[in-house]
């Protein structure tokens, strides 16, 4: 595998399920983020993690919780979300903030 | 705060034909100016990155331009090919901090 992997691509998932969305990178970074693209709205910084610290929280509901064990990997898990989090959610990394960021495909998320 | 706005929201062009696409940020406190190119449903692939000391970065045919003063960005395409066709995003880094902020998109449009 290369660059930064997202499992899985598409998930659906009923208001009161309990998910997780996983995210690897191969590039040896030591940042990853998570953003939300919802239809017709800019792309959402949601977390940062830098050498594994939380260093940024975009005001994200509760019901997102970000987990990153070491710098490769990132999850975010999710409990009772609402249909407006319907959404694609991206994965990046990166070397440093002065360097480019690197996204993965996205996990296609739909609550019913 | 930091708004990052792209004109036009959507181009159409003949096969062939250079084009510009504008970013404009409302904090000129930028750290790096980054562009990306989005394919329908997919993840982002990085295009090109600026940082604030720099003035253009060029990958084939691909020129983007940073201007702090003013607070303007542009992606030069050219000899535009029906495979250019996708949303291209401009995102600027703030100073210190791993945010980027990122601007709607330009839906592009190349017809043979």
């Amino acid at each position: 595998e290369t660059g930064v992997t997202q499992t899985p691509r598409h998930l659906v998932m009923g208001m009161t399920n309990k998910k997780s969305l996983k995210c690897e990178q191969h590039l040896g970074h030591n940042a990853m983020y998570w953003y939300k693209q919802s239809a017709k709205k800019p792309l959402e910084l949601m977390f940062v993690y830098n050498f594994k610290e939380q260093t940024e929280n975009n005001s994200v509901p509760s019901r997102f919780s970000p987990e990153c064990p070491n710098s490769s990997h990132l999850f975010l898990h999710l409990h009772t979300l609402q249909p407006e989090d319907s959404a694609l959610y991206l994965c990046a990394s990166s070397q440093d903030n002065r360097f480019e960021q690197y996204f993965g495909p996205g996990t296609r998320l739909t609550v019913t | 705060k930091q708004e990052v706005t792209q004109i036009p929201a959507a181009l159409s062009v003949p096969e062939g034909e250079n084009l510009v696409l504008n970013c404009s940020f409302t904090d000129s406190a930028i750290y790096n100016l980054q562009w990306f190119r989005q394919d329908p449903g997919k993840g982002l692939t990085s295009l090109l990155l600026i940082q604030s000391s720099q003035r253009e970065q060029t990958s084939g045919r691909l020129n983007a331009s940073l201007d702090k003063s003013s607070g303007r960005s542009t992606l030069y395409i050219a000899a535009s090919q029906p495979g250019d066709s996708a949303t291209y995003l401009c995102a600027g880094g703030m100073d210190s901090s791993y945010k980027l902020i990122f601007g709607s998109g330009t839906r592009l449009l190349v017809r043979p």
